[in-house]
């Protein structure tokens, strides 16, 4: 069945240090969404992608969808104390009827960062 | 304020008895959504509605149910039949298609479920 994949599970890194986590689905998608949940938080929403290789920054985090819309990826520069948390993305199902607000989600990346 | 409420924040529930979870939306979203989450997963779908009084199951169905009498509120019921019930539930809504597109999903702060 369709499948979105997260690498990695988890990422430790230094404050200041950049961090990254990768999305791949099994099927193309028409859009990918990033959600952002904090510790003992909700996921909120970060982002859609739409475009064929498309690149949206929002200060210091980057977002790219690849060419073939399989995949796609956040880029965190310097990390600060503040990107704490666990990034999901997220890709409509295809066997639903219609596919408003029908995601599948990755499992996460959860990623702290030591000050 | 518009968003998403979901009450009580933590519920202990004795194992075999049912159980309903609150969420109520005055962000006017037609569309509402319950997912599951557990340490270290993802969110699994377990039931969507995208119209008053019509809803459909999601990946987890077994075990769960629901409601949608109301465009604001659309709670779920975790049944005795429901093997582990213990986890995070998540309330959700979202408004229609952006251009064809999905539209994003508004959460609320989730109901965290133990059932002993």
């Amino acid at each position: 069945g369709q499948q979105v994949m997260q690498i990695p599970q988890y990422q430790h890194v230094q404050e200041g240090e950049d961090f990254t986590t990768y999305c791949n689905s099994s099927t193309t998608l028409s859009n990918i969404q990033w959600y952002k949940q904090r510790p003992g938080g909700h996921p909120v929403f970060l982002i859609q992608l739409v475009k064929s290789g498309e690149v949206k920054k929002q200060k210091r985090l980057t977002f790219q969808f690849g060419e073939a819309k399989k995949n796609s990826s956040l880029h965190i520069t310097a990390t600060q104390t503040t990107d704490v948390g666990t990034y999901f993305c997220a890709g409509p199902r295809m066997n639903y009827g219609g596919s408003q607000g029908n995601l599948i989600f990755g499992k996460g990346t959860k990623l702290s960062v030591k000050p | 304020d518009g968003g998403i409420t979901q009450s009580p924040k933590y519920l202990f529930r004795k194992e075999g008895q049912n159980v309903t979870l609150s969420c109520e939306q005055n962000l006017n979203h037609d569309a509402m959504y319950w997912y599951r989450q557990d340490p270290g997963q993802g969110l699994r779908l377990i039931y969507y509605s995208q119209i008053v009084n019509d809803f459909q199951k999601g990946d987890i169905a077994e075990g769960y149910s629901v409601s949608r009498e109301k465009k604001e509120s659309f709670p779920l019921t975790v049944t005795s039949a429901q093997k582990n019930p213990t986890a995070f539930y998540l309330c959700a809504s979202s408004t229609g298609p952006l251009r064809g597109n999905n539209s994003p999903l508004h959460f609320g702060n989730g109901t965290r479920l133990t059932v002993t």
